[in-house]
């Protein structure tokens, strides 16, 4: 069974530009959630989706958005980007969701950001 | 508030010895779900071992074990026979469930850094 995979792995992006990041669960997993990871803040919740619906969102601005697929697949967005958004973007798939039990996630190898 | 705390940022191992990574947390919500989690240089995520707020046991999973004081609030990794591969990042977390929403939230220590020595 095939991983999480996330693409682009690498991305380069100057100041005011948006981005786009793609994460493809493992095949069953309904739940994604993303992640901000960067060397002074630590690894940071960005948004959980299940059924193509955002169940819960961390403490980020407005630019950072992002949307669950259908067939589970989820997006995230970042408009205007910052220099301070440079980071590595972690996506994580869960089998279940709203269960407090063992339902580990399942990280992607993630996509580093850095913004010029 | 919900936080974890993991006082270590950087341990050193002696090869084929055994090393324990603290971490605490502080919840008011009597049910979570406690794990751990290696990240290697390549930045990959990858899950080790959990525990539930309601397991009687301390976990176990191959060399890893989990030491769960809940009085204390505390959720030690403990390996045993460090290899070489074991040098990594280690993040302990810890996830509640959210009544409104009905999804979790999830939340990681800063990491602790191992070395494992030759």
């Amino acid at each position: 069974k095939a991983g999480v995979t996330q693409t682009p792995r690498y991305l380069i992006k100057t100041r005011g530009q948006q981005v786009t990041l793609s994460c493809s669960p493992i095949s069953g997993h309904r739940s994604v959630s993303w992640y901000q990871q960067t060397p002074g803040q630590g690894l940071q919740f960005l948004f959980e989706y299940f059924s193509e619906t955002q169940r819960n969102k961390g403490n980020f601005p407005g630019r950072f958005s992002g949307r669950q697929f259908s067939n589970s697949r989820s997006e995230m967005n970042v408009s205007t980007l910052e220099l301070g958004d440079s980071a590595l973007y972690l996506c994580a798939s869960s089998l279940a969701f709203g269960v407090v039990g063992n339902n580990e996630q399942f990280f992607g190898p993630g996509t580093r950001l850095t913004v010029l | 508030a919900q936080k974890i705390t993991q006082t270590q940022p950087g341990m050193f191992v002696q090869e084929k010895e055994a090393v324990t990574l603290d971490c605490t947390y502080d919840t008011s919500d009597p049910s979570y779900g406690l794990f751990w989690y290696k990240q290697p240089s390549s930045g990959e995520m990858i899950f080790l071992i959990y525990q539930g707020s309601y397991d009687q046991q301390n976990a176990t999973e191959g060399r890893y074990s989990l030491n769960f004081q809940k009085a204390r609030k505390s959720a030690n990794l403990v390996i045993s026979a460090s290899q070489l591969g074991d040098s990594a990042m280690y993040f302990c977390a810890m996830r509640e469930g959210l009544i409104n929403t009905g999804g979790f939230k999830t939340i990681f220590g800063a990491g602790t850094r191992l070395f494992v020595k030759a």
